[in-house]
């Protein structure tokens, strides 16, 4: 099965902090991945995708093939990035998006 | 432009009663999806539609059904709901891969929460 883990359910830090989510996904050649956000109250929406190699709100995301991961990065976390992150691929061959089980971002003042 | 609409926002239901939520997109997107969100488990996909008429089961389609009848509307329906079908449920469509890799941006309604006791 083609799998997403984020090990951490939490993740705390104090504003200006730099964070790491961690994403890690099961091999199967050349996967696409994203990263998902859902701020309180709002509803689910797509962050950034490896393919565009972009930095979104602070944040970047590599592609590491060789250790399988995707992990989301920001040097200096702020209060406002405090919110549910999801990593998700896309199955191979198909339009089937698969998500992880999440981690909560935590940023304090 | 609503995105896409799910209906209803809240439900309740006994053991055994039956139900359908409701999902419409107004983007012209041709895959559709439904997703549950549970504590701990993140987002598990249950179906998913490629198309109009097509649909294909995801992670956890057992206890439910979809009907995906024309382009814009995608429903799931509960036969016999159960006290493990307690959740929040979200729709979500995209453009579809067949338009160009990065295409499959999901876009998704706000969630349709049901309790059943």
């Amino acid at each position: 099965a083609q799998r997403v883990t984020q090990p951490e359910k939490l993740l705390s830090v104090f504003k200006g902090a730099p964070v790491e989510l961690k994403c890690n996904y099961s091999y199967s050649g050349s996967p696409e991945l994203f990263w998902y956000v859902q701020y309180s109250r709002q509803r689910l929406q797509l962050l950034l995708r490896h393919i565009s190699r972009e930095s979104i709100k602070g944040f970047t995301a590599d592609l590491n093939k060789g250790e399988t991961s995707f992990h989301l990065k920001k040097p200096f976390a702020q209060e406002e990035d405090s919110a549910m992150y999801y990593c998700a691929r896309r199955t191979y061959n198909t339009d089937k998006l698969i998500f992880g089980t999440g981690t909560r971002l935590q940023v304090f003042p | 432009n609503a995105g896409v609409t799910q209906t209803p926002k809240f439900q309740v239901l006994k053991t055994g009663q039956s139900m359908t939520l409701q999902c419409a997109q107004d983007m012209n997107h041709n895959s559709m999806y439904w997703y549950r969100q549970d504590p701990g488990m993140g987002l598990r996909l249950i179906y998913y539609s490629a198309s109009e008429g097509t649909t294909d089961k995801g992670e956890v389609p057992n206890g439910y059904n979809v009907s995906r009848l024309n382009k814009r509307e995608f429903s799931l329906r509960l036969e016999s709901a159960a006290p493990s079908q307690t959740s929040v449920y979200f729709c979500a469509s995209s453009e579809g891969s067949s338009l160009g890799t990065g295409a499959n941006v999901l876009t998704f309604g706000a969630g349709s929460r049901l309790t059943v006791l």
